[in-house]
């Protein structure tokens, strides 16, 4: 079965990079695309950006341009989000999600929890 | 960016009842490439519906999609218990794709 498993909670100080994983299993993870959406404590889900995993090509959220990088390593099939010039604002539980190219996201994985604190 | 407003923010409503939800989108979502998702506390989103009204694999009958353009719904035609959690659209027409701020069924 589908399966993303994300890495563990993450404690980082402002101004501070983090880089999340998600390892992919149960299908074959070049046909179809990873999105990394974050969700702040209370608020509603939020779009970062995507990976096309059949070509390594990416799309971020303008919010995000200049902070995130979507990359993949298709020889482990595992997805990474990393996150740079943390903030407060940038506490928040990260997924990852799959889904097929131009459809909605079928798949989620755990999700991560980043707090980012002095 | 596409703005999408649900509401309610919160419904009560006691198990039996019919649920509807409402989306509504700042601009066409041209192609319906709208999703509705089911989240519970402590759990990611769950894909209901997607391409407006087409359920997911393995969601229950009890779900339906509908709407084009501007304005969509779901609806849940009898609530059960597992069914009280928070819902949101998508809309995965348009880059950034964005979320609703989510609608609240709870147990009246």
């Amino acid at each position: 079965q589908v399966q993303l498993e994300q890495s563990g909670a993450e404690v980082k100080k402002p101004g501070a990079s983090v880089k999340l994983s998600c390892k992919a299993s149960g299908y074959t993870f070049i046909n179809y695309a990873m999105y990394w959406v974050r969700q702040a404590p209370g608020q509603r889900l939020e779009w970062m950006g995507w990976i096309n995993a059949g070509n390594g090509n990416t799309k971020y959220s303008q919010k995000f341009q200049g902070r995130v990088t979507i990359t993949m390593d298709t020889s482990a099939s595992t997805a990474h989000m990393e996150l740079g010039s943390l903030r407060s604002e940038d506490t928040a539980v990260y997924y990852c999600a799959r889904a097929p190219l131009g459809s909605a996201m079928n798949y989620w994985g755990q999700g991560t929890l980043v707090t980012v604190s002095t | 960016e596409i703005v999408l407003t649900q509401s309610p923010g919160t419904l009560s409503l006691s198990q039996g009842e019919r649920a509807t939800l409402s989306c509504r989108a700042s601009q066409s979502v041209i192609s319906s490439n709208l999703a509705w998702y089911q989240q519970k506390p402590g759990q990611a989103p769950r894909l209901l519906i997607y391409g407006a009204s087409n359920r997911a694999t393995g969601i229950p009958d009890r779900f339906s999609g509908s709407g084009s353009g501007t304005d969509f719904t779901l609806t849940i035609s009898r609530l059960e218990p597992e069914d009280f959690a928070v819902y949101y659209c998508q809309q995965y027409d348009n880059s950034p794709q964005t979320f609703g701020q989510g609608t609240k069924v709870e147990i009246k």
